[in-house]
Order: C-alpha cells, then structure tokens, then sequence
C-alpha cells in the first residue's frame, strides 16, 4: 500500500485569493500521479495525469507541479472563485492499482 | 454521450441480504474498478479489472465479489452485506492502465446502508 498525503485537510480563502496544497508521497515509487476534482453530489473529475519530474500542467487557473525527486505534487489555483468549491484529490498509480490521498476540501467565500 | 452509470444511486438494505451494484460504461475502456469512499479515508481501491476475465483485489476486497464477462459491465456483489460496507461506492474506467497514465471516468456514485 502506497500512502498518500495531502495537506491541508479543509482551506477556507476569499474570492479572489490565490491558494495551493499538497500531495505527498514516497519518492518515485509509483508510475502517475493523478489530480481529481470532486464536488458535492458530483463524481470525481479528472484535472492532471503527470509522470515525469518537473511536469508542470496547466488548465485555465488551475495548475500542477511535480517533483518525484522530493515526493510531492501542489496544485494552484489563481484567483480563486466560488464554483472552485470542492474536494482536490490526488493519487498514485502503482502495479495496477490507484491509491488515493484523503482529499482536500477548499471552500471559496464570495 | 460516453458515460459511467451505475445502478442504483441508493440502497437501504438488511445485513446478510444479497445485492449487486452494476456498472457500465459505453467508451469501450479495458481498465474498471470500484472504489468506496468512508469520511476522512478518502477513496479506496476494492477491485479491478485490466480487461474482460481479468480481475484482481484492490486494498479492500473483504466482503465484495466482482466479476468481468463483458467489456462494459463491471458489476459488484455483496454476498453477504454487514454493516461496516455502508458507505459510498464508485465504479470507474479508463482506457488502459497504460503504465497509470490514464485518466479515469467515474460514474455517478452508489450510496449504501446496510442496517
């Protein structure tokens, strides 16, 4: 079992405000690293798919880094909006199987 | 419209009592799997499958049955459901496991109680 971290468990920022967090995980013992986003009463979506260190990826405000070297992952998002509001969870592919981190819930207040 | 379903979204039902949770998808993706997901332990792997026939446990296969006749369907049985399987449960798919490379899709949710 591949344990997977992510901190913090729950941020609350401004609308408006840039926030990040983190996924940890033991070094280079695992084969992708995936971000999901996962709203309320939603089912979990696919943000980023990254394999190599130093992947950086990107879509809209919302970007993600890489780095296998150290064992971790941050997620960002700019300028932060309501409909941000959800669960960003990470995970580790590893000899065929996914292991999940625990989540972290950003609330946006407008 | 390419989709995971999952049938039914609620369940209430009595410990001992069979049940199958089914699974489709209609993208033509090798890899599926379930997951349940318990507050504070995030999303954890039950079973898998690579393609049809091919099935393996995940991190918490106790208690659950899947099986993988067709390439669509991923169905998961509870033989004999207790109540510590309450929970929230996703099935999930993606083309390949290529190496975890590839994204996954999930379907809808199953939302279990067992009394």
């Amino acid at each position: 079992i591949l344990n997977v971290e992510q901190s913090p468990q729950s941020l609350h920022v401004q609308e408006g405000d840039s926030t990040n967090f983190t996924c940890s995980f033991p070094s280079s013992n695992f084969y992708a690293l995936h971000w999901y986003r996962w709203e309320t009463a939603k089912s979990p979506e696919a943000l980023f798919v990254m394999t190599l260190n130093g992947d950086e990826k990107k879509k809209g405000r919302i970007s993600a880094t890489l780095n296998t070297k150290e064992g971790y992952s941050y997620l960002y998002i700019k300028g932060s909006q309501p409909e941000d509001s959800a669960t960003y969870l990470c995970a580790l592919t590893y000899f065929n199987k996914f292991y999940f981190g625990s989540g972290t819930k950003l609330n946006v207040k407008p | 419209e390419a989709q995971v379903t999952q049938n039914p979204r609620y369940l209430i039902t009595v410990t001992g009592k069979k049940l199958t949770v089914t699974c489709s998808q209609n993208m033509n993706h090798e890899y599926m799997s379930w997951y349940r997901q318990d507050p504070g332990l995030g999303l954890r792997q039950i079973y898998y499958s690579m393609n049809v026939e091919v099935t393996d446990k995940g991190d918490v296969p106790e208690g659950y049955k899947v099986s993988r006749k067709e390439k669509r369907n991923f169905p998961l049985i509870l033989e004999s459901p207790s109540p510590n399987q309450t929970s929230l449960y996703f099935c999930a798919s993606s083309l390949s496991f290529a190496s975890g490379g590839n994204e996954q899709f999930f379907g809808p949710g199953t939302r279990l109680t067992v009394l």
